[in-house]
């Protein structure tokens, strides 16, 4: 049973353009949302997290959003930079449960020069 | 400001053989988790370490165990190897806290033969 669920593996976009990756999940006891972002061969390098008290968390070209009703949190990147191209993973957490981190699949995204 | 480091980077072991990996948290962390990252997956978390002890575990065997010294450092050793292991392994470490998140070291590649 897959709690947290990354439904596109690939995603391509124009250097420049916006970048937007999502995520569903299904524990409503999940309260603390993270993205990760990896490259071959290195370990997944935080992103960006949001807490479910909040809506929305921007860090620089960075921005999630968070639609509880939905159970549903989105990345958007902008503009997009050929560097940005990784594997974006998606995980939650939930306050019983403590700090263990429950991962989507990841979406690879391309962003083409 | 060192990271999260992880050895060996790679490791060759045979059915039935015993292994020993190894993490050093990033500096001011005291919370260590293990991850095991099959090919195409996201991390499945196998257990966290917190004052020397195992606060959490994923659903892992018990062949999977684990220990944290006092220096915060700690090693997943996993007896009775099986094909099934090969895997990347994550260690991510994070401070004690709600909402804290997890950075990860590059991981040790295991590999079964």
């Amino acid at each position: 049973d897959q709690q947290v669920k990354q439904n596109s593996p690939s995603l391509s976009v124009q250097e420049g353009r916006i970048s937007i990756l999502n995520c569903d999940y299904t524990n409503s006891m999940f309260d603390y949302f993270l993205w990760y972002k990896k490259y071959p061969a290195e370990g997944p390098t935080f992103l960006i997290s949001i807490s479910s008290i909040k809506d929305k968390n921007e860090d620089g070209r960075f921005t999630v959003f968070l639609n509880k009703s939905a159970k549903h949190l989105s990345l958007h990147i902008v503009p997009s930079q050929p560097g940005d191209s990784a594997v974006y993973f998606c995980a939650a957490s939930a306050l019983v449960g403590s700090e263990k981190l429950v991962f989507g699949k990841g979406t690879k995204l391309t962003v083409n020069p | 400001d060192a990271g999260v480091t992880q050895s060996p980077t790679h490791l060759i072991k045979t059915r039935g053989q015993q292994v020993t990996l190894r993490c050093s948290p990033k500096s001011g962390h005291d919370t260590v988790s293990w991850y095991q990252q099959a090919l195409g997956q996201g991390p499945q978390f196998i257990f966290q370490y917190y004052e020397e002890e195992e606060r959490q575990r994923g659903n892992f065997p018990d062949r999977f165990s684990g220990h944290q010294f006092p220096n915060y450092s700690s090693e997943l050793n996993v007896n009775a190897l099986l094909l099934g292991d090969s895997a990347l392994y994550l260690c991510a470490s994070s401070r004690a806290g709600y909402n804290q998140p997890q950075h990860f070291g590059d991981g040790t590649r295991l590999s079964i033969l």
